[in-house]
């Protein structure tokens, strides 16, 4: 069964960079049939897609914050992660990363992990 | 971009159906059939209810649909029960290669 795993320093401060890792088990992140993301929600807010990573490689952000983020695939780790520089107040928020089971529908997102909470403070 | 707009709440007595609306732009909501709801408890990550504006993954209740009509697309829950109280959100892929999510709907059953 897979299970995804979000993890990182649950506090980080003004204009330091956030770096998140998701841990993915029970299937391989480099398999050709998945893609990645990333979602976050602010404490009682909606929720706000990040970006997402294909099979290829290639990456797709958000255009709110795309000068500033940076989402990779360790494959030797079987671990994607999140870059997000020169964080702010408003990059608060519950991050999760999640799985992309379509080659043609990148927009669903079939398996989720818990979510890690970070405070820029 | 643009939040696809949902209503902020809707409510309805058990066993009553309620439709959640979802409207976008031409290009996103009416270009493509990349439409997904999320359902999501307190405290829960989201778990996805309908993708492809209308299929239902696996082990999602038949009481779930979806539909589109134009530039908004609509979850319905039918025979509504305590446990479909949640909030969902609507997502939709994007001309621009992205994905933007519905600012969310709180569902209460009465």
């Amino acid at each position: 069964q897979l299970q995804l795993q979000e993890s990182g320093p649950g506090l980080v401060k003004p204009s330091e960079t956030l770096s998140l890792t998701c841990t993915v088990s029970g299937g391989s992140i480099s398999s050709s049939m998945y893609h990645w993301g990333w979602i976050r929600q602010p404490p009682g807010k909606g929720l706000e897609w990040i970006g997402t990573i294909y099979f290829t490689g290639n990456t797709y952000y958000n255009p709110s914050l795309k000068s500033r983020l940076t989402i990779s695939v360790d494959t030797s780790k079987n671990q994607l992660s999140l870059k997000l520089t020169s964080v702010t107040a408003a990059d608060t928020a519950l991050y999760y990363c999640a799985r992309v089971p379509s080659d043609f529908d990148p927009n669903w997102f079939d398996s989720w992990g818990q979510g890690t909470l970070v405070t820029v403070s | 971009q643009s939040a696809l707009t949902q209503p902020a709440s809707v409510s309805g007595s058990p066993g009553q159906s309620i439709t959640i609306s979802c409207t976008g732009t031409s290009s996103d909501v009416g270009l493509y059939n990349y439409v997904s709801w999320y359902q999501q408890h307190p405290g829960k990550a989201p778990r996805v209810m309908i993708y492809d504006v209308i299929d239902r993954p696996s082990g999602v209740s038949h009481r779930f649909s979806g539909s589109r009509s134009g530039n908004t697309a609509s979850l319905t829950i039918s025979g509504l029960q305590s446990e479909d109280e949640a909030d969902y959100y609507c997502s939709s892929y994007t001309t621009s290669s992205t994905v933007v999510f519905g600012g969310g709907t709180k569902l209460t059953v009465l």
